[in-house]
Order: C-alpha cells, then structure tokens, then sequence
C-alpha cells in the first residue's frame, strides 16, 4: 500500500522530446513537492504546490512545468528534453507546513 | 550555493560500533533540521528531526546533536547494524521555500 507512487520508474527518451512523470499520494496530503537528484547526488526542489500556491524554484526551466489535477496528484511534464535534463526525479508530499515529507520511489530519467 | 554541507561522501563502520555522521550549515536562520535515510531505488524516508532551541534529540539508536554556534550538527547511530547500511540526507527548511539537502553520506555497516 504505497504511500507516494510515482511513474514510470524508468523513462529513456531522445533529445527534443516531451514526456511526462506521473505522481500520487494516497495519505490525504495537501501539499505535493518535485525534487532533482542531480550527478552530484544534490537533491534541489524544483516546485511545491498545495491548492492556493505553486512555488517554483526560479532556476527551474520554463521547459519543466507541473500539473495538478486534483489534490492526490502532481504530474511533471518536460518540454524539448535536454541531455542535461538525466537525473532522478522524485516526488514527495506533507500535510501542510508539517516538514516531514514522504517521498516517492523516484523516476530515473535517461535522455539520449 | 551549498547552505547544508556533508563533506564525507561516505563512511564505513563495524557493526556494534557508532557510526556518526556529521552535516554543517550556513544558513543562521536554520531553526529546524531533519534527517533522511535513502536506499537505493527508493525515495528518502524521514529519519529523525531537531529544533533549534534544543541541542540534542533521541529515537532509540538515533541521537541527532546541534551546535548552533558552530552551524553543526551530527547524527549518531549505536549500536550500527547492516540494516542501516544507506546514504542519509541532512535537510532543512529555507523559509516558505521546502528542504534544501546535503549530498549525503554513504554509510556501510560491515557485519
């Protein structure tokens, strides 16, 4: 009974492409964060978003854009994938201004 | 900009013995930190948190030390078990923006 999923876990595309990366949470959190695990193993935020705000981290490109369709999910879409784009990805959720966060399993995205 | 630093990338420890991980900040507005713990293929699991107006918080073999002044704090595992053989995350909350992360530290416990 996964708490936070994400899909798919793996995802190799070309260069140029647009894929997105599914996530939810079933723990009835109103808050749902995208982090990056880089290279250098870095995990940086990218975006946090409950239902009134989406804050982005400014030094996200407008390429990478997230889609809540209700409040258990929060997709990642990536316009025009770059090689720089290969890293983890990883979801994550908390109740509120709780600072605990439950994170998914993690995408490991591969562009060629 | 590196504002939580782990600067062992890993540590290796007997089991039975104390394994301590050490993280620095140098953010002086950090007033709360957490611990993670990530195996491999999965997401970071919360570990253990402390408070800035503590210096010391227990959870069984965990016990996380701050030293506000020096920007330091430590996570301590005794007796370390194989189990915990893992790459743990020190983080904390940069105002309304969510956890900024340290690169982490390898630990293997070796039986």
């Amino acid at each position: 009974d996964t708490a936070v999923s994400q899909t798919p876990k793996y995802l190799v595309t070309q260069m140029g492409n647009d894929k997105s990366i599914k996530c939810e949470q079933n723990l009835g959190h109103d808050t749902m964060y995208w982090y990056k695990q880089d290279s250098k193993k870095f995990l940086k935020i990218m975006f946090s978003y409950n239902n009134k705000e989406l804050i982005i981290n400014e030094t996200v490109p407008n390429r990478f854009s997230p889609k809540s369709p209700d409040k258990a999910h929060l997709n990642l879409h990536i316009n025009s994938l770059e090689l720089g784009d290969s890293a983890v990805y990883f979801c994550a959720s908390s109740q509120g201004s709780d600072n605990e966060q439950f994170f998914g399993p993690g995408t490991r995205l591969t562009v060629l | 900009d590196q504002q939580v630093k782990q600067n062992s990338p890993s540590l290796s420890v007997q089991e039975g013995r104390i394994s301590i991980l050490n993280c620095d900040y140098t953010n002086s507005m950090f007033d709360y930190f957490l611990w993670y713990k990530k195996y491999p293929a999965e997401g970071p699991t919360f570990l253990i948190s402390i408070s800035s107006i503590k210096d010391k918080n227990e959870d069984g073999r965990f016990t996380v030390f701050l030293n506000k002044s020096a920007k330091h704090l430590s996570l301590h595992i005794v007796p370390s078990q194989p189990g915990d053989s893992a790459v743990y995350f020190c983080a904390a909350p940069r105002g309304n923006t969510p956890l900024v992360f340290g690169k982490g530290t390898r630990l293997s416990v070796i039986a």
